[in-house]
């Protein structure tokens, strides 16, 4: 079946870089995202790959994608305390609806 | 600006009691989803509607109901909540089933 698989928790200290890894299991995602749900709120589209890409840069964020071993992850540079938060990998399946992992929390210390 | 609203923030209900939570949106999208997040899992889907056509998913619960009476409103009804329905949830929308989600807020929903 359709399963997006991320580590729980990462701990940084401000100013470094971080680093969310995340697996997904439908090799026919034509794209992939990652959300930001900070404290009582709702989620955030931070980025997303399209499947053809290796990389995507945007401002501090990449998104790096491994297609042969279906893995993504999302880079952080100069983490900012105002990046704690819970990040949420997502693959779109088959019915076209968003599927999440459970989310990697993000502690920044300072 | 355009957005998705949901109503309450907060919501708490008795164990029982019905209980309905409300999405809008201004984005005049075509699907609207209705997601269960529970502490520290995965958002699950629980359905959307694509305009009035209504999608369940296989395992969400016969307690749990939604309407759309219009482009713009969702509703999600709990009609028995129990205690395991204790959850955030989310509406989403977007403009086609292949296009990019818009979240709302969310209701965090507390049942005594």
């Amino acid at each position: 079946g359709e399963d997006v698989e991320q580590s729980l928790f990462l701990s940084v200290r401000e100013g470094d870089s971080s680093v969310i890894n995340c697996t997904y299991t439908d090799s026919s995602s034509t794209y992939l995202y990652w959300y930001k749900q900070e404290p009582g709120a709702g989620l955030q589209l931070l980025t997303y790959i399209f499947s053809n890409m290796d990389m995507k840069q945007d401002q501090r964020l990449t998104v790096l994608l491994n297609k042969k071993d279906k893995h993504l992850s999302l880079r952080i540079a100069d983490t900012q305390t105002g990046d704690s938060a819970i990040y949420f990998c997502a693959e779109r399946g088959s019915q076209g609806n968003l599927i999440f992992g459970k989310g990697t929390k993000l502690s920044v210390k300072p | 600006d355009a957005m998705v609203i949901q109503n309450p923030r907060y919501q708490v209900t008795q164990f029982g009691k019905p209980v309905t939570l409300s999405c809008s949106q201004t984005l005049n999208h075509n699907v609207m989803y209705w997601y269960q997040q529970k502490s520290s899992q995965a958002p699950k889907l629980l359905f959307h509607y694509y305009d009035k056509d209504f999608n369940n998913e296989a395992d969400t619960p016969d307690n749990f109901q939604s309407r759309r009476p219009n482009t713009s409103f969702c509703f999600l009804d709990i009609r028995s909540p129990g205690l395991g329905d204790a959850a955030m949830y989310l509406c989403a929308t977007s403009r086609g089933t292949g296009d990019g989600y818009t979240f709302g807020s969310g209701t965090r929903l507390t049942v005594v």
